[in-house]
């Protein structure tokens, strides 16, 4: 078990230019999630995959925002036409399938910096 | 609709005190309730998670934290503290059984003295 990784760690980008994220999942864990966190405080929930079905979308998402999940693994999270109020944190977490334990394991997050 | 309150968004305790972060929720159904640690630049690890039975949940590094449904409350506690546990703690809820939406407290930096 090898976690949850994202890529890049830290990403600097000007105003208007577009970034992609991704993410890696715990192999077996089919739910998928992407959080936001901004400088003091908690993780807001941006959208939830289950395989490669996306369940759920905060309406935090813009239509500036997509993820996918294509094959029901790794997940990409762009945002296009980068704003300075995108600065923030960009983190995944994974679950196993209903019945199972419930806790979501974090990966090490995206840092984002818009200049 | 669910929601996370956290008292004290900075908490001092001296090294071998006791820690006690306090979390109260709100939520229209029965809740799961998570604890997280948040070290500088890193991502969230649970450090304990109440689903159902024991209302009393022990977890990892010492800590605990009772479910106390009358209160609607989830406080955190560990009876010593040590220099590492010097980080930030979020409390978080969602709804119990299937598709778990996890909603999370703004959290609270503890800072340790020695």
């Amino acid at each position: 078990d090898t976690g949850v990784s994202q890529d890049p760690r830290h990403k600097i980008t000007k105003r208007g230019q577009n970034v992609t994220f991704r993410c890696d999942p715990i192999s077996e864990h089919n739910r998928l999630y992407w959080y936001r966190q901004t400088l003091g405080q908690g993780p807001e929930f941006l959208t939830y995959f289950q395989n490669e079905a996306q369940l759920e979308k905060s309406r935090l998402l813009s239509d500036r925002f997509s993820a996918e999940r294509p094959k029901g693994s790794f997940s990409t999270l762009e945002i296009q036409r980068t704003e300075q109020g995108d600065s923030a944190m960009y983190l995944c977490a994974s679950s196993p399938g209903e019945g199972t334990s419930y806790e979501q394991y974090f990966g090490p997050g995206t840092r984002l910096t818009v200049t | 609709a669910q929601s996370v309150t956290q008292l004290g968004s900075h908490v001092s305790v001296s090294e071998g005190a006791l820690v006690l972060l306090r979390c109260n929720y709100s939520s229209s159904v029965p809740p799961y309730l998570f604890w997280y640690v948040q070290y500088p630049n890193q991502g969230l690890q649970l450090l304990l998670k109440y689903t159902t039975g024991a209302t009393l949940v022990k977890g990892i590094n010492g800590f605990e934290a009772e479910f106390k449904k009358s209160e609607t409350s989830f406080h955190l506690t560990k009876p010593s503290a040590h220099m590492s546990d010097a980080a930030e703690y979020f409390c978080a809820v969602s709804p119990s059984g299937g598709y778990q939406k996890v909603t999370f407290g703004t959290g609270t930096k503890l800072q340790v003295i020695p």
